[in-house]
């Protein structure tokens, strides 16, 4: 059980918008840390897409976007592409009574239809 | 080129111990805080451990709490994990990744290729 809750899988067919949600709690998202993101093609090693809640590092289309509001946060990705189908994970920090750890949602698997 | 390689992975059995060891060459390695996450197969991402950039704050996955150890070397430019007690659930593909800041609550931007942990008898 992750302690960021997303949706195991989405799809939608190539041009179309499709969105991903990640939610956490007090101690973690709702406490003010930032949310990042991960895309994760087949065979490949995990690579940030979304930094700080809706920083792109250089490379990344503006077609991929996030929201944050409260305890959750969503990526968006618009005029969808064959090349987008992956993994998506998104990440945040937590503390708690038994201290403080990085936390992964359980990931969504993208299928471009 | 900014480059991070894991190695020490194989196979061992239930109970016996391994060390990861993660280079990391491009960039300035005592600026970032660095992590261990692993991927079981099939499975989604579980970071591991945690260390910043001066060894002055470490956590640990409680999945992993009392049996791993990280630790860095920043003359060396080099991350490890000391794995002791390891158990068939350990069994993943390892990822070393940099963090973007000095502490840990920040994104990971650069990632290793990973090295494969598979605790079988």
């Amino acid at each position: 059980q992750s302690v960021l809750t997303q949706p195991p899988s989405v799809s939608g067919a190539p041009g179309q918008r499709v969105t991903i949600s990640c939610t956490g709690s007090s101690s973690n998202i709702g406490a003010g840390y930032d949310v990042h993101w991960y895309q994760q093609l087949p065979g490949a090693a995990p690579k940030l897409l979304i930094y700080a809640n809706r920083n792109r590092p250089s490379g990344v289309p503006d077609r991929f976007s996030v929201s944050k509001s409260g305890t959750s946060a969503s990526l968006a990705i618009t005029g969808l592409q064959a090349e987008d189908e992956a993994d998506y994970y998104c990440q945040s920090f937590d503390i708690s009574l038994s201290g403080s750890a990085v936390v992964f949602g359980g990931g969504t698997k993208l299928t471009v239809l | 080129e900014v480059q991070l390689v894991e190695s020490g992975g194989g196979l061992v059995q239930p109970g016996r111990s391994l060390r990861l060891s993660c280079a990391a060459s491009g960039f300035t390695f005592d600026d970032c805080a660095m992590h261990w996450v692993r991927q079981a197969p099939g499975k989604g991402l579980e970071w591991v451990s945690g260390i910043t950039w001066n060894s002055g704050s470490i956590a640990y996955a409680d999945s992993v709490k009392g049996r791993f150890t990280i630790s860095r070397d920043n003359a060396k430019n080099s991350l490890y994990l000391q794995m002791n007690s390891l158990r068939p659930e350990d069994t993943a593909l390892y990822y070393c990744a940099k963090g973007m800041a000095l502490y840990m609550a920040y994104g990971m931007d650069v990632w290793g290729h990973g090295t494969t942990v598979t605790v079988s008898s």
